[in-house]
């Protein structure tokens, strides 16, 4: 069965540090692969994904994942973090069978916090 | 990517009452996704709704519990039955706009306490 892990349940940064988000998932075959951010209060908002080809993708907001299928992991960055990233951060898988975009299983999220 | 429009945004409940959701789509999909998310957890998918079929419960989900509704493309309903304190959550819709490997997109959820 599908599953994704995010071991980290609450990490802070400092205002300008670089940020790194760790996210494994469990999957027998190549799985498509999504970054999440829910501010509070707010719905969630698409980072980034990867479907195939280059393993490191950008996204909206400076983020960016890299796919290491040798570690089963598709961990998030970004260069240095604004304080208005603070945020809770969800890790997705989905499947790849069918033609039709799928469900997604979440991971359980990690809450970041930015400090001044 | 879709524009999806949750209603009620948050309702404050009495335990035994239900609550029904209401999700509209600014374009058509086939599948819809209603997912719950408990404080302070991650999301949950609770079914699948297709449209002109029986929605697809996941584990845990019964659909005396959660009936689903999708008459048309473009919209769905979520009722949830005889609420007790539990069930105090945000729900979730969600669509998937595209092929296969495209992204989920959300609405903004309706916050549900039960009181």
């Amino acid at each position: 069965a599908q599953s994704v892990t995010q071991p980290d349940i609450h990490i802070t940064v400092s205002e300008g540090a670089s940020l790194e988000l760790r996210c494994n998932y469990s999957y027998g075959a190549t799985p498509y692969l999504f970054w999440y951010v829910q501010s509070p209060g707010q719905g969630l908002q698409l980072l980034l994904k990867y479907f195939s080809g280059d393993t490191l993708v950008q996204g909206i907001k400076g983020f960016e994942a890299e796919f290491k299928r040798s570690q089963s992991s598709f961990n998030l960055r970004k260069p240095s973090v604004h304080w208005s990233d603070a945020a809770e951060y969800f890790c997705a898988v989905g499947e790849t069978g069918g033609n039709q975009g799928g469900k997604l299983i979440f991971g359980q999220g990690t809450e970041l916090s930015v400090k001044p | 990517s879709a524009v999806i429009s949750q209603k009620p945004s948050r309702d404050i409940c009495q335990r035994g009452t239900s609550l029904t959701i209401q999700c509209q789509v600014d374009s058509q999909v086939t599948m819809m996704f209603w997912y719950r998310q408990q404080p302070g957890q991650s999301l949950t998918l609770i079914a699948t709704a297709n449209q002109g079929s029986e929605a697809t419960y996941e584990s845990g989900f019964v659909i005396d519990k959660f009936p689903i509704s999708r008459p048309n493309l473009t919209f769905s309903t979520l009722t949830v039955s005889n609420m007790s304190p539990e069930d105090s959550s945000i729900y979730l819709c969600s669509v998937a706009a595209g092929g296969r490997g495209s992204p989920l997109h959300f609405g903004n959820g309706t916050r549900l306490t039960v009181t």
